[in-house]
């Protein structure tokens, strides 16, 4: 296990829940990613914040809401979500973005198995 | 669209072998690579970074960056059953602003 935790490890939910994922890390960093993982696709990104500010926006559905209510903390709040949205969601964290070379060491958390029926 | 390719395999080698994975990219202005292992299962763990043309060793392990080729690569030498796991290739690109992740390389090393 890494310095990020992610509950829950697995969600089922229907196509009219909602439901909320979450990441916790403790590493001390002041950057927080979503990212999605599909079988057999590269990891997309879904979100970025940064200090607390989203940063990117990478075209995704409003079904998913993210949320950071500081910098140790970050939350995705899932609505009306459709069956291919089923996949693994990791969250990662990173010292900051671009300030330094190895701003961009990011550490995932365990992921959230996301099975929509 | 900047991409990061890489054989998706799977690459099979014997126990004690070396297993040589390869990756490329395509925006020029790329400064920091990295490489994820990811077990079956399981989150990416990051494992090497190198941020400049050469050879970085750590372990078992070495990665390879050759910036004009636009081409990193990750060595594992004396490689165990307990290396078998897809590896991805992430690289920073400046342009792009984020990690680009490749598909990975599926990697069996068979006792």
């Amino acid at each position: 296990e890494t310095g990020v935790t992610q509950t829950p490890r697995h969600l089922v939910m229907g196509m009219t829940n909602k439901k909320s994922l979450k990441c916790e890390q403790h590493l001390g960093h002041n950057a927080m990613y979503w990212y999605k993982q599909s079988a057999k696709k590269p990891l997309e990104l879904m979100f970025v914040y940064s200090l607390e500010e989203r940063v990117e926006n990478n075209s995704v559905p409003s079904r998913f809401s993210p949320e950071c209510p500081n910098s140790s903390h970050l939350f995705l709040h899932l609505h009306t979500l459709q069956p291919e949205d089923s996949a693994l969601y990791l969250c990662a964290s990173s010292q900051d973005r671009g300030r330094t070379i190895t701003s961009y060491e990011q550490y995932f958390g365990p992921g959230t198995r996301l099975t929509v029926t | 669209q900047k991409e990061v390719e890489q054989n998706s395999g799977p690459l099979s080698v014997p126990e004690g072998a070396i297993a040589s994975l390869n990756c490329t990219y395509s925006d020029r202005v790329s400064q920091s690579f990295f490489w994820y292992r990811q077990y079956s299962g399981k989150s990416p763990e990051l494992i090497m970074s190198i941020y400049s043309n050469g050879d970085k060793e750590d372990g078992r392990f070495t990665a390879q960056l050759n910036k004009a080729s636009q081409y990193v690569s990750l060595l594992i030498r004396d490689s165990q059953p307990s290396d078998s796991a897809t590896y991805l290739c992430a690289v920073y690109g400046g342009s792009q602003g984020n990690l680009i992740f490749g598909k990975g390389t599926k990697l069996s090393v068979k006792p």
